[in-house]
């Protein structure tokens, strides 16, 4: 088993609708990361939270360090919202601050 | 705006020759880089930990002799795949660590990638 579960794996929605992409890991971190990859492969980093909720425009960050659980909500979603979200985690005790990566969401928006 | 580059951003090259990527921090230093490596529809795998004036550190079954890694500078690191083969086609991406400095606030800014294809 992964330590660090997103789901959905995929998923698709109608231009406008509310986008929630779940992001669950079995070790105790430091800091959550989400990320956004756009289909030319860049990398962008949306948020790093280590409690709490986060929110920048359209997109809001959840986390709840109790059950291991993070969100990324999308609200008012757009086809240019369409590209991979990844949770990366940094884990407690982990040597050189890497990250450790979910699988990743690939969400299509359809205008 | 990106402040990590990489250079470049996209190279051919032939099995056996070898090929070096860039990765710069723009408005901060960054004493950790990592490199990472990406298959088609995989998600990231670290390659190495990149520090700045050290030895790079390597994951397990990374090989170091093969993915030279140099960071000479607290803006640059540099990985240089050397005697490529095409299985070593690939998407590379850097990331650099900030510590929050000035207006950067603290995470792990991403390089824009470079796709290498071996022939």
């Amino acid at each position: 088993k992964n330590e660090v579960e997103q789901s959905p794996q995929n998923l698709t929605a109608q231009e406008g609708e509310f986008i929630t992409i779940n992001c669950s890991y079995s070790v105790g971190i430091s800091a959550l990361h989400w990320l956004q990859q756009h289909p030319g492969g860049g990398i962008v980093s949306l948020f790093m939270l280590s409690s709490g909720k986060k929110k920048h425009g359209r997109l809001i960050a959840t986390i709840n360090i109790q059950e291991k659980h993070s969100s990324l909500h999308i609200t008012a979603s757009h086809p240019r919202d369409s590209a991979v979200y990844i949770c990366a985690v940094r884990i407690i005790k982990t040597a050189g601050n890497k990250l450790t990566f979910g699988g990743g969401t690939r969400v299509l928006v359809k205008p | 705006g990106a402040v990590v580059s990489q250079h470049p951003s996209r190279v051919i090259c032939k099995s056996g020759t070898s090929v070096k990527i860039e990765c710069r921090s723009l408005d901060f230093q960054a004493t950790t880089m990592f490199w990472y490596r990406q298959f088609p529809k995989q998600s990231l795998m670290l390659m190495a930990t990149s520090n700045e004036g050290s030895k790079a550190t390597y994951e397990q079954g990374v090989e170091k002799d093969k993915f030279l890694i140099n960071h000479a500078s607290l803006t640059l690191s540099t990985l240089t795949v050397t005697s490529a083969h095409p299985e070593d086609s690939s998407f590379y991406i850097c990331s650099a660590r900030s510590l929050g400095q000035g207006a950067l606030r603290e995470t792990q800014y991403f390089g824009p990638g470079t796709r290498l294809l071996v022939l």
